[in-house]
């Protein structure tokens, strides 16, 4: 079945610090791939989508690029502020009989120190 | 625009008792979806509601699971009774149409607590 494995975490950063949580993903067909981030306190928020190989995901400074060969989708940013602490989710929809439906990882506890 | 709507926030209570949740989608949304999220890990798919009707209820567990949207509007999803292992945050999710490149807006989730 379709799967989703992010790197281990959690990662700690110092403010201005380079970010990369890694991606990797089993699906048939062509899923679409989501980087979704959890607040304390708060639901899932959409960070950030691609819908077909080649493309690239970005919002807020982060960025993701839909790589179909390596079967990746790695979210990064140049420089990461305190306020981007949180939990950070790697997702995908296929089709087929679970149309739809999202299998998310485990999630990568982010936090930033100043 | 308002959000996802879930009540309660916060659940506590005893194994083999019952409890209930419920959710209120974004407006217009026919397709609704219900995640149980245990610590430490992503969430994963309870149920798929289009409309009123059942899209994906395969990972359900059903002896114990129950969820309805009867208007095919708000949902509720019921556990009776409850286990130890049910204790997880259970988040409702929202989209305005199936498929795979749409989004899925979330509410802030219900935390439950089986003592």
């Amino acid at each position: 079945g379709d799967s989703v494995t992010q790197m281990e975490g959690p990662v700690t950063l110092s403010e201005e610090a380079f970010l990369t949580i890694n991606c990797t993903y089993t699906a048939t067909g062509y899923p679409s791939l989501f980087w979704y981030v959890q607040y304390p306190g708060e639901g899932l928020q959409l960070l950030l989508k691609a819908t077909k190989a080649d493309d690239k995901g970005s919002n807020k400074g982060f960025e993701a690029t839909y790589r179909k060969e390596t079967t990746s989708f790695h979210l990064e940013k140049g420089s990461v502020q305190v306020s981007d602490s949180a939990v950070y989710f790697c997702a995908l929809a296929a089709g087929g009989t679970s149309y739809g439906k999202l299998t998310f990882g485990q999630g990568t506890i982010l936090t930033v120190h100043p | 625009e308002a959000g996802v709507a879930q009540s309660p926030r916060y659940k506590i209570i005893e194994k083999r008792q019952s409890v209930a949740f419920w959710c209120n989608p974004i407006s217009g949304h026919a397709t609704l979806y219900w995640y149980q999220q245990i610590l430490g890990q992503g969430p994963k798919l309870l149920i798929q509601f289009q409309n009123n009707g059942v899209v994906d209820d395969s990972q359900l567990p059903k002896d114990r699971f129950s969820a309805e949207r009867l208007k095919g509007v708000d949902s509720t999803l019921k556990i009776q009774p409850a286990k130890l292992e049910d204790s997880a945050v259970y988040l409702c999710a929202s989209s305005s149409i199936q498929g795979p490149k749409n989004i899925q807006y979330f509410g802030a989730g219900t935390r439950l607590s089986v003592l």
